[in-house]
């Protein structure tokens, strides 16, 4: 029962270097969505699906690129990463919309 | 744009009392959830509220949805130290599928 899993758990990074945050997911759900969560805040939608090849911008999408070939994953890369992307990122899976299931988080810091 | 906003930000109460938090929107939301979330973890589905004026209890959590479908409230009466953690609203506008959170409550309770 692996679930919804993240990758990496913790990522060191430095001001334009590329990034790219894993998520996988074993249950086949049809939606998939990145979040950030800066120090103290609720969470903040960067990109989303529906399903496989489509994806739609969420709330902060600047910075960010996300693609869907397969149902599974939903990587998120960061072309050249900034400071200001410093910030934990979760990735959620749901077959409904409104139940959505987290993974553990990746914290990123941008140096 | 869609804003789901939640206050109190931050609740320090003792063991033993009663309090309650509020999330509120200009929009209409199809549905609202609430999450908690603890440190080093992704938020975890609480409830979900569909109707307007609808009412569900989780123990000694009340979950109210407003009449308009554009606000919810949680109390939580007797609070215990176990229920401290970060509360999050969230939904998605009728008809869409972009899933956002509320800006979150951060609740401690003292022993």
């Amino acid at each position: 029962d692996a679930g919804i899993t993240q990758s990496p758990r913790y990522k060191i990074t430095e001001t334009g270097r590329q990034v790219t945050l894993m998520c996988h997911q074993t249950w086949s759900h049809s939606y998939m969505f990145w979040y950030r969560q800066d120090l103290g805040h609720g969470l903040r939608l960067i990109y989303y699906s529906a399903a496989a090849d489509i994806t739609d911008k969420g709330e902060v999408p600047d910075g960010y690129v996300v693609s869907r070939s397969k149902t599974e994953n939903f990587p998120l890369t960061l072309e050249s990463a900034t400071r200001s992307q410093t910030s934990v990122y979760f990735c959620a899976s749901s077959q409904v919309v409104e139940k959505l299931f987290f993974g553990s988080g990746t914290q990123l810091s941008v140096l | 744009t869609q804003l789901l906003e939640q206050s109190p930000q931050f609740l320090s109460i003792q063991e033993g009392e009663n309090l309650t938090v509020y999330c509120n929107s200009s929009s209409v939301f199809s549905s609202l959830q609430w999450y908690r979330q603890e440190p080093g973890e992704g938020p975890v589905l609480l409830v979900t509220v569909v109707t307007g004026g609808e009412v569900k209890k989780l123990k000694r959590l009340t979950f109210q949805f407003g009449d308009a479908r554009k606000d919810s409230s949680l109390h939580i009466t007797a609070a215990q130290p176990g229920d401290t953690g970060l509360y999050l609203c969230a939904g998605a506008s009728s008809g869409t599928y972009k899933y956002i959170f509320g800006t979150g409550t951060r609740l401690k309770v003292l022993a």
